[in-house]
């Protein structure tokens, strides 16, 4: 399979314990995005990275989370002492560097966070 | 800034009938317009895309969309639904040179026998 994959697909943790989630991109995709998204809602862009460079983030990207891409393949997502509100499905896509604003996003079948 | 607005939350068609999702924008330049697909439990799929060329995009699945400047709209259309087109719908719109959409709130497509 060469899409997006996303592991684990289900994570149920405790409140105020730390989770990490790991996104594979297809593999000659440069950029590289997460998302959150909430029941009833559209996915919300978190943050982005250029190979390894995380060129942006959101103002939703509170300070307990932190995403990595070292050497600009799979990406990390951590959340440290996780909140009730950090329930939702986090998404990964990826695309290839095509230029200005047209760049079909990829995306993974997500992981599902549940926090008890 | 730029933002995306779907009207009904749901629509529901009869299997045969016309399909209309409706998408309106609000960007300050000339915005890339999208359609994603999400079937339940998978990430989001494209549909298909409007980037400044054609004003009527063909997409996968029979689905086209029209780019109306004047209307601010990008609404989805598919002639004939199907049982398998049962899934939610989201518009997205980028502007020039940036590379994160804004996604709509999303439509949920329910498709009756």
């Amino acid at each position: 399979d060469t899409g997006v994959s996303q592991n684990p697909r289900h994570k149920i943790t405790k409140r105020g314990q730390n989770v990490t989630f790991r996104c594979d991109p297809i593999s000659e995709h440069n950029r590289l995005y997460w998302y959150r998204q909430t029941l009833g809602q559209g996915p919300e862009f978190l943050t982005y990275f250029q190979n390894e460079a995380q060129l942006e983030k959101s103002r939703l990207l509170s300070d307990r989370f932190s995403a990595e891409r070292p050497k600009g393949s799979f990406s990390t997502l951590e959340i440290q002492r996780t909140e009730q509100g950090d329930s939702a499905m986090y998404l990964c896509a990826s695309s290839s560097g095509t230029s200005g604003g047209y760049n079909e996003q990829f995306f993974g079948p997500g992981t599902r966070l549940t926090v008890l | 800034a730029q933002s995306v607005t779907q009207l009904g939350s749901h629509v529901s068609v009869s299997e045969g009938a016309l399909v209309l999702l409706r998408c309106n924008y609000s960007s300050s330049v000339p915005p890339y317009l999208f359609w994603y697909v999400q079937y339940p439990n998978q990430g989001l799929q494209l549909l298909l895309k409007y980037t400044s060329a054609a004003t009527l995009v063909k997409g996968i699945n029979g689905f086209e969309a029209e780019f109306k400047k004047s209307e601010t709209s990008f609404h989805l259309t598919k002639p004939s639904a199907h049982m398998s087109d049962a899934a939610e719908y989201f518009c997205a719109v980028s502007k020039g040179g940036s590379y994160i959409p804004t996604f709509g709130r999303g439509t949920s497509l329910i498709v009756h026998p």
